[in-house]
């Protein structure tokens, strides 16, 4: 079955500073999809990214970066001088062919909650 | 495009009773879908429908039911909440199935309390 684990249940850092948050995920699939999601305090998913199994390239959206690492089945993400605003958590997400014996949805982990402090 | 939009945003119910939360779509998507998330539990999926008229289960789906007779609304009922079922409810849909990669866009949510 599939499985995604993001370890840091919480990161606390200062404006301005670099905070990476990390996704480690399973799956026996070699077609599989990653996503990431935002949640602010508003409550509501933002979606962020979407990659396939098949780009291993990195990608860059302004201040957001995210490294997928086949090697480590591992899709990390990087905001870049942070701000109060990047506050919110953060949920990595696994889809596959395979998805829990045919349920087509999303496997989230448990989310990292991110404090950006002023 | 207002998106994915759920009905109602709160609702406190007592133990036994039942009510059904309701999930619209304007993007002409196939697939819906519903989930809960608790604290520190992430996201489970509870059901989800690959088109009008049907309906298949999740990871959680005890003690709820689903209908998709439009293909824009899809329901979640509970016939007889719980306080196990305090939680809050995302719907969410795609255009075509999340294990083909399609991207899923969440509603606002619906925030339950059972007591």
């Amino acid at each position: 079955a599939q499985k995604v684990t993001q370890a840091q249940t919480e990161i606390s850092v200062v404006e301005k500073e670099d905070v990476t948050l990390d996704c480690v995920y399973e799956t026996r699939d070699t077609t599989y999809y990653l996503f990431w999601y935002k949640q602010p305090p508003s409550g509501e998913l933002v979606f962020l990214i979407r990659r396939n199994s098949f780009d291993e390239q990195n990608e860059i959206s302004g201040r957001y970066s995210w490294n997928f690492q086949k090697s480590t089945s591992s899709f990390n993400f990087t905001i870049t001088a942070s701000q109060v605003v990047d506050s919110a958590v953060y949920f990595c997400a696994l889809s596959d062919v395979d998805s829990g014996g045919g349920a087509d949805g999303l496997t989230f982990g448990k989310g990292t909650h991110l404090i950006i402090q002023p | 495009n207002a998106g994915v939009t759920q009905t109602p945003k709160f609702r406190v119910l007592k133990t036994g009773q039942s009510m059904t939360l309701l999930c619209a779509q304007d993007m002409n998507h196939e697939y819906m879908y519903w989930y809960r998330q608790d604290p520190g539990m992430g996201l489970r999926l509870i059901h989800y429908s690959v088109g009008e008229g049907t309906t298949a289960k999740g990871e959680v789906p005890d003690g709820y039911n689903v209908s998709r007779l439009k293909k824009q609304n899809f329901l979640l009922g509970l016939e007889s909440a719980a306080p196990s079922q305090t939680s809050v409810y995302f719907c969410a849909s795609s255009y075509s199935g999340t294990s083909g990669g399609d991207t899923q866009y969440f509603g606002p949510g619906t925030r339950l309390t059972v007591l």
